[in-house]
């Protein structure tokens, strides 16, 4: 089982759409959940972080965790042509120096 | 210069070559990491630096060599590589190592080995 698993895609909505990206993690002790975006040829830029269970929300983006089912996701609202990317889901466990990522969900958002 | 920078952002060398990837942040953080992102594969953490030690090596072939200075910059040394270590590196810093800390990354090195 892989540490930190995303569907690779791609994701396809139209524009003005609510995109919906899911990650699950196989470590129970992970306490941060970080969502990365992307761009093709480019570096990852941090969109959110999360802590605590539930959701949180910065502009269109929310992320909601359930430690229980070790379920992170990412809803970006109002989906634009310019939030398609790869987005990577990060994790990290109590204690380590390590963040470990999933392979990434490509999202194509359509005119 | 803000943030995490990386130079060259595009490099070419034999697999006889001896060549040295640099890293350099201006966000006053304590840690710097060291990722590789080959295609179609997840990030792989390299190597930890925090206040200048190294705290985690992930089991890298000894052909990548780091070495951290001070906390603002960051260097990987690169001798007798192969094809397959063709990728993109990439370059991080956190505050610190707690797990609470979110890291930035620079724009990366483009690798290929010939």
């Amino acid at each position: 089982q892989k540490e930190v698993e995303q569907n690779s895609g791609p994701l396809s909505v139209p524009e003005g759409a609510i995109a919906s990206l899911n990650c699950t993690y196989s470590d129970r002790g992970s306490q941060s959940f970080f969502w990365y975006r992307q761009y093709s040829g480019k570096s990852p830029e941090l969109i959110m972080f999360i802590y605590s269970n539930g959701d949180k929300e910065d502009g269109r983006f929310t992320a909601q965790l359930n430690k229980a089912s070790q379920y992170v996701s990412l809803l970006i609202r109002d989906s634009q042509p310019s939030d398609s990317a790869t987005y990577l889901c990060a994790v990290k466990t109590g204690g380590g120096n390590k963040l470990t990522f999933g392979t990434g969900t490509q999202l194509k958002v359509e005119l | 210069e803000t943030g995490v920078t990386q130079t060259p952002r595009h490099l070419v060398m034999g697999m006889t070559n001896k060549k040295s990837l640099k890293c350099e942040q201006h966000l006053g953080h304590n840690a710097m990491y060291w990722y590789k992102q080959s295609a179609k594969k997840p990030l792989e953490l390299m190597f930890v630096y925090s206040l200048e030690e190294r705290v985690e090596n992930n089991s890298v072939p000894s052909r990548f060599s780091p070495e951290c200075p001070n906390s603002s910059h960051l260097f990987l040394h690169l001798h007798t590589l192969q094809p397959e270590d063709s990728a993109l590196y990439l370059c991080a810093s956190s505050q610190d190592v707690a797990v609470y800390n979110e890291q930035f990354f620079g724009p990366g090195t483009r690798l290929t080995v010939l």
